[in-house]
């Protein structure tokens, strides 16, 4: 069964950076993507960006070019998400999900989210 | 980017009612249109991809429609499971973007 497992919670300052992993199971890493979806305390959904596991090419939501950087290892099956440059309002679960096919499509199997919580 | 409007915020309705939740997009985005359902300290569900495929597992209550700009959720007849706040999500080959959230209370 397709299982996403997210790295634990963050306390980061603002300024700073957090970097949350994404470790995939129960299928071919390489044949589907990755998007990254937050959720600040209270809020809705925010699509933050997308990564193909297959060959890195990325898709990032405009609001957060320029901060955001979303890789994979693939000998780990694993996804990252840094964001750079936090501030308060950055404060969020950080989910990640894998499309239901190989490109920027529906999300049928989501991570358990991680709290990053930005705070001086 | 696209932008996604759902409509209404919240909504009250007892157990057995019809309800239909419904979401506009700025400009048209084919049926490229997802909805998830989210229960507090939940990641969210799917429910509907392509506007009105239903999820594998997903009750038949749920249904979708709409193409273009505007498309519905409906439940037939809500169950006490399905009190939760509802999105739709728009996705095409660069970008996506998901709407407000419509909570569904018990009236």
């Amino acid at each position: 069964q397709v299982q996403l497992v997210q790295s634990g919670a963050e306390v980061k300052k603002p300024g700073a950076s957090v970097k949350v992993s994404c470790k995939a199971s129960g299928y071919t890493f390489t044949s589907y993507g990755i998007s990254w979806v937050r959720q600040a305390p209270g809020q809705g959904l925010e699509w933050m960006g997308w990564i193909s596991a297959y060959n890195g090419n990325t898709n990032y939501a405009q609001k957060l070019q320029g901060r955001v950087t979303m890789t994979t290892d693939t000998s780990t099956s694993t996804a990252y998400m840094e964001l750079r440059s936090l501030r308060s309002d950055d404060t969020a679960v950080y989910y990640c999900a894998r499309p239901l096919s190989s490109g920027l499509t529906a999300l049928g199997n989501w991570g358990q989210g991680t709290l990053v919580t930005v705070s001086s | 980017d696209i932008q996604m409007t759902q409509s209404p915020s919240t909504l009250s309705a007892s157990v057995g009612d019809r309800v239909t939740i419904t979401c506009r997009a700025s400009q048209s985005i084919s049926s490229w249109l997802a909805w998830y359902q989210q229960k507090p300290g939940k990641a969210p569900k799917l429910l509907i991809y392509k506007a009105s495929s239903l999820e594998s597992g997903v009750p038949s209550r749920f249904s979708g429609s709409g193409s273009g700009t505007e498309f519905t959720l409906t439940i037939s007849s809500l169950q006490p499971d399905d009190f939760a706040t509802y999105y739709c999500q728009q996705y095409n080959s660069y970008s996506s973007t998901f709407g407000g959230g419509t909570k569904v209370e018990i009236k």
